[in-house]
């Protein structure tokens, strides 16, 4: 069966510094996949999908960026965080004809 | 640039109450519509739909879609607190592309 595992689980970081947020998937191959934020408790802003290795989209721009170095890899990061970038960070797989499967989260505080 | 709009953005009912929620969508080539339930983490999958007219039903919960007028409804019979949450209406589109909309927040009273 599938999985979807993502780390850390929470996160706090200074202003100005770096972050890397890692999402892999288990169980299938060539997924598509998603980062989303949701902050304070409403929606998810889809930040960045991607449908294969190497291929990025963005929907934000930010000073977040994303990459995909293995085929179920899936890596946020952002050169120097600012405090606008606290949020709940969810990463999300499907297969094309399925639901998406979303990760426990990462809850990112910049202090 | 595609677009989910859910109303209301949030809803304070009683146990018992019947609730419908609402989304409606702008996508460029549209392939289905997800609906999802957010306690506390990640959001858990309740209902995919694809065909316009066909009612999904699971328990107390179910949906519909409407692809001539661009929405979908959520319909959750004798509520209970447990319902209480963060719907989460979604559109899948060009390239797999999925977009969320903001979310009904449901609060069930007892």
């Amino acid at each position: 069966s599938q999985t979807i595992h993502q780390w850390p689980a929470t996160l706090v970081q200074p202003v100005g510094s770096p972050l890397s947020l890692e999402c892999t998937v288990e169980g299938t191959s060539n997924p598509n996949l998603y980062w989303y934020r949701q902050a304070a408790g409403r929606g998810l802003q889809l930040l960045f999908y991607s449908v294969g290795i190497g291929q990025i989209s963005s929907e934000v721009p930010q000073n977040l960026s994303a990459s995909r170095p293995q085929d179920r890899q899936f890596i946020l990061s952002s050169k120097k965080l600012l405090l606008s970038d606290s949020g709940f960070y969810l990463c999300a797989w499907t297969d094309r004809s399925t639901e998406a499967f979303f990760g426990q989260g990462t809850r990112l505080t910049v202090v | 640039e595609d677009k989910v709009v859910q109303s209301p953005l949030s809803l304070v009912v009683h146990e018992g109450d019947t609730v419908t929620l609402n989304c409606s969508y702008e996508v460029t080539n549209f392939r289905s519509l997800l609906w999802y339930k957010q306690e506390k983490k990640a959001p858990t999958f309740l209902f995919m739909l694809t065909s316009s007219g066909i009612e999904k039903k699971s328990g107390r919960l179910s949906s519909i879609l409407d692809k001539k007028e661009l929405f979908s409804i959520l319909n959750i019979t004798a509520t209970q607190t447990g319902d209480s949450a963060i719907y989460l209406c979604a559109v899948g589109g060009s390239n797999y592309k999925l977009t969320f909309g903001k979310g009904t927040l449901l609060t069930v009273n007892p």
